[in-house]
C-alpha cells in the first residue's frame, strides 16, 4: 500500500525557516518524480515544484513563487521528501501536501497524496 | 506560464442530475508526438487531500464511478457527473501535467453542492 505522511508544520514567524518532511512506502522511492502543493485556507491548491526521479537525476523545479526561497530535496535512503522553506511569509501560510507522480502510465497526474501539514507564518 | 480556468466556480445540483464543469488552458496540452491530453481532474472532498480522479483528460483512476467522464482536447476540457449522488459533495480541480510547460498550474476549483 503506497504512503506519505508529511510532518513538520507548525506556527513560524516571518522571515522564519521551516522545514516539512514526507515519509513514504508501498513503492519504489526512486522511480517516481515527487511533488509538493500548497493550499491557503479556503483557496485552491497551489503547485510549488518537483524533483525527478532516478533515471532523470533527481533535479529540480519550482514555481516562481517559492524559486530561491524554497528547496526540494530527497532521502533515497530512507524514502523521505523534504522542502525547506525559507523567509517564509504571512502569504506561505497553508496546507502543504507531498504528492508523488504518477509517471508516464499517469500522464504525469499526481496519483498519491499525503494527508498535509499545517503552516502557519504569523507574529 | 499556463492558465488554467474552471467555471463556474461553484454549483448546486439535485442527487440524480448530470452536471458539466469546464476546464480551459491558455495552451494546447495535446502533445502531438503522442496525441495525448495531459490534463487531470482532482477531487476534493472537505477536510482531506485531493485524490486523482481521472487523467489524460479521459481516463477514470480504478475506484472511480463510471459516472464521472472526462472529456475534451487541446484547450478546452469538460467533467461530467452523470446521476449525481450525495457523496460527490467537493471541489473539484483541474491539473495541466504537460512535460513542456512549468509550473503544473491548477485551476481555480469548481465547488459542487447538492441540494
Amino acid at each position: 500500500e503506497v504512503k506519505l505522511v508529511e510532518s513538520g508544520g507548525g506556527l513560524v514567524q516571518p522571515g522564519g525557516s521551516l522545514r516539512l518532511s514526507c515519509a513514504t512506502s508501498g513503492f519504489t522511492f526512486t522511480d517516481y518524480y515527487m511533488s509538493w502543493v500548497r493550499q491557503p485556507p479556503g483557496k485552491a491548491l497551489e503547485w510549488l515544484g518537483f524533483i525527478r526521479n532516478k533515471a532523470n537525476g533527481y533535479t529540480t523545479e519550482y514555481s516562481a513563487s517559492v524559486k530561491g526561497r524554497f528547496t526540494i530535496s530527497r532521502d533515497n535512503s530512507q524514502s523521505i521528501l523534504y522542502l525547506q522553506m525559507n523567509t517564509l511569509r504571512a502569504e506561505d501560510s497553508a496546507t502543504y501536501y507531498c504528492a508523488r507522480d504518477g509517471g508516464i502510465t499517469r500522464y504525469y497526474a499526481m496519483d498519491y497524496w499525503g494527508q498535509g501539514t499545517s503552516v502557519t507564518v504569523s507574529s | 506560464d499556463i492558465v488554467m480556468t474552471q467555471s463556474p466556480s461553484s454549483l448546486a445540483v439535485t442527487a440524480g442530475e448530470k452536471v458539466t464543469m469546464r476546464c480551459k488552458s491558455s495552451q494546447s496540452l495535446l502533445w502531438s508526438v503522442n496525441q495525448n491530453n495531459y490534463l487531470s481532474w482532482y477531487q476534493q472532498k472537505q477536510g482531506q487531500p485531493p485524490k486523482l480522479l481521472i487523467y489524460g483528460a479521459s481516463i477514470r483512476e480504478s475506484w472511480v464511478p463510471d459516472r464521472f467522464t472526462g472529456s475534451g482536447s487541446g484547450t478546452d476540457f469538460t467533467l461530467t457527473i452523470s446521476n449525481v449522488h450525495a457523496e460527490d459533495l467537493a471541489v473539484y480541480y483541474c491539473q495541466h501535467n504537460h512535460g513542456s510547460f512549468l509550473p503544473h498550474t491548477f485551476g481555480g476549483g469548481t465547488k459542487l453542492e447538492i441540494k
